[in-house]
């Protein structure tokens, strides 16, 4: 069955540094997200991708961070300088069509210090 | 305001033991109602979702509008049934928007 592949499985950074997690989604989806989730906390919705731009994003998702799909198959979540606070489990999901389910990666561990 | 309220963090049965993992929800629209699943060192991955009204590996969760609960059970528990559990809420019918998460319920199933 194709999976999600989120890579690393884990990323350590120091503040203020840049971060690019990256994920391979199932080839023939077309719909893209990230959610996070802080340790001991909810999976909380980042972003959604379609067509090539932002669907949707929520409030955490500000300017620091970006969401690209430079080619046909990768996208990526950057996190321009990151804060302590954004340590976390960072989950990359994709779907296809209509009401088709949400399939995620394994997740990537972020830990900024 | 749009959530999903998991009360329990953790949740301990014996095998064989019925198993009731509670969801409340608040939304004031017509929601979809999810589980997902996440066994140890693997991805989540959905459970059930109430519109397909189905029985996924012995769960049943059915939509109670009046009390805003998607509890999520099974009569006999089994040990492999252990795992975290997550209640999930889409904003009206399902097509690709955001999922709100509750926090988790890890149920541990005991030999």
């Amino acid at each position: 069955e194709p999976e999600v592949t989120q890579t690393p499985s884990h990323q350590v950074t120091q503040m203020g540094q840049e971060v690019i997690l990256r994920c391979v989604p199932i080839s023939n989806h077309l719909y893209f997200y990230w959610y996070r989730q802080i340790l001991g906390q909810k999976v909380e919705f980042l972003v959604s991708f379609y067509n090539n731009e932002i669907s949707e994003k929520s409030e955490i998702f500000d300017d620091q961070f970006s969401v690209e799909r430079p080619d046909g198959s990768n996208f990526t979540l950057k996190i321009r300088s990151t804060k302590l606070e954004d340590s976390a489990m960072y989950f990359c999901a994709s779907k296809g069509r209509g009401a088709s389910p949400l399939h995620f990666g394994n997740g990537t561990r972020l830990t900024v210090t | 305001a749009q959530r999903v309220t998991q009360p329990e963090k953790l949740l301990s049965v014996f095998k064989g033991a019925p198993v009731e993992l509670k969801c409340n929800y608040s939304y004031s629209g017509s929601p979809e109602l999810f589980w997902y699943v996440q066994y140890s060192r693997q991805r989540l991955q959905l459970l059930l979702r109430h519109i397909s009204r189905e029985s996924i590996k012995g769960f049943t969760a059915d939509l109670n509008k009046g009390e805003t609960s998607f509890h999520l059970k099974k009569p006999f528990a089994q040990e492999e049934d252990s795992a975290m559990y997550y209640c999930a809420l889409s904003p009206g019918v399902w097509q690709g928007g955001k999922l709100i998460f509750g926090q988790g319920t890890e149920l541990s199933v005991k030999p």
